[in-house]
């Protein structure tokens, strides 16, 4: 079946250092990815779409300039969270889409997520 | 996106059968219904997908009344290891954002 790679899957770092995490679609290609954000006993909040080729489009609330994503290949996108701080500790979950194939009921796929702790 | 409600938390025992019911009264004609299943500090993984009636795969089955304004997802004879968090999500999966309601959190007990 369809997987989505995440990594790293666990990262610790010093307040005010910027954190890259990369999300891969490892057997097809996906031309929307989507970051997600999850705190403990929480669902999952959504923060942005990824678009390959494009601009993210961020929803409401979610700083851009703090969360840069880059979708540059139809197989990547990376999440970078810049001046991090413990606020931003988080669990962060990518997802991506297989292609529709003219097919509207493709689910999403889900990488395992990145435990990211600020201190 | 249509608004889905579900049940905050259900205890089942093993080996029983469980069903989590969804609610989604403004489901629109494109939707289809899509449940996950997520585990602690992992990522939801696909359970089982539909669009009106029954159905069914080897882990679950899903049942939609004819008006599509709720789904029961059924596991059968659960076990520990089904101890998890279940969401209901309702969308056009192939061409829209997908939105996360609160989900169910299934415990089961030995």
């Amino acid at each position: 079946g369809a997987v989505v790679s995440q990594h790293p899957s666990w990262v610790i770092c010093k307040s005010g250092t910027s954190v890259k995490i990369e999300c891969r679609s490892l057997d097809f290609q996906a031309t929307t990815m989507f970051w997600y954000r999850q705190f403990p006993k929480q669902s999952l909040m959504l923060m942005a779409t990824s678009n390959e080729g494009s601009k993210a489009t961020y929803e409401q609330g979610v700083e851009k300039d703090k969360f840069l994503i880059n979708h540059a290949s139809l197989t990547l996108s990376t999440l970078t969270v810049t001046s991090a701080h413990p606020e931003d500790s988080s669990f962060y979950i990518c997802s991506a889409r297989l292609p529709t194939g003219g097919l509207d009921n493709q689910p999403q796929h889900f990488g395992d997520g990145t435990r990211l702790s600020i201190l | 996106l249509a608004k889905t409600t579900q049940p905050i938390s259900m205890d089942s025992y093993e080996g029983q059968e469980v069903n989590i019911t969804c609610s989604h009264n403004n489901i629109a004609t494109n939707d289809y219904i899509t449940w996950y299943q997520q585990f602690p500090s992992q990522g939801p993984r696909f359970i089982i997908q539909g669009y009106k009636t029954k159905v069914t795969n080897e882990v679950a089955s899903l049942f939609i009344p004819a008006d599509r304004k709720s789904s029961t997802l059924s596991l059968p004879r659960v076990s520990l290891s089904d101890t998890a968090v279940y969401y209901c999500l309702v969308g056009v999966p192939g061409g829209f954002k997908t939105i996360f309601g609160a989900g169910t959190r299934l415990f089961v007990k030995a």
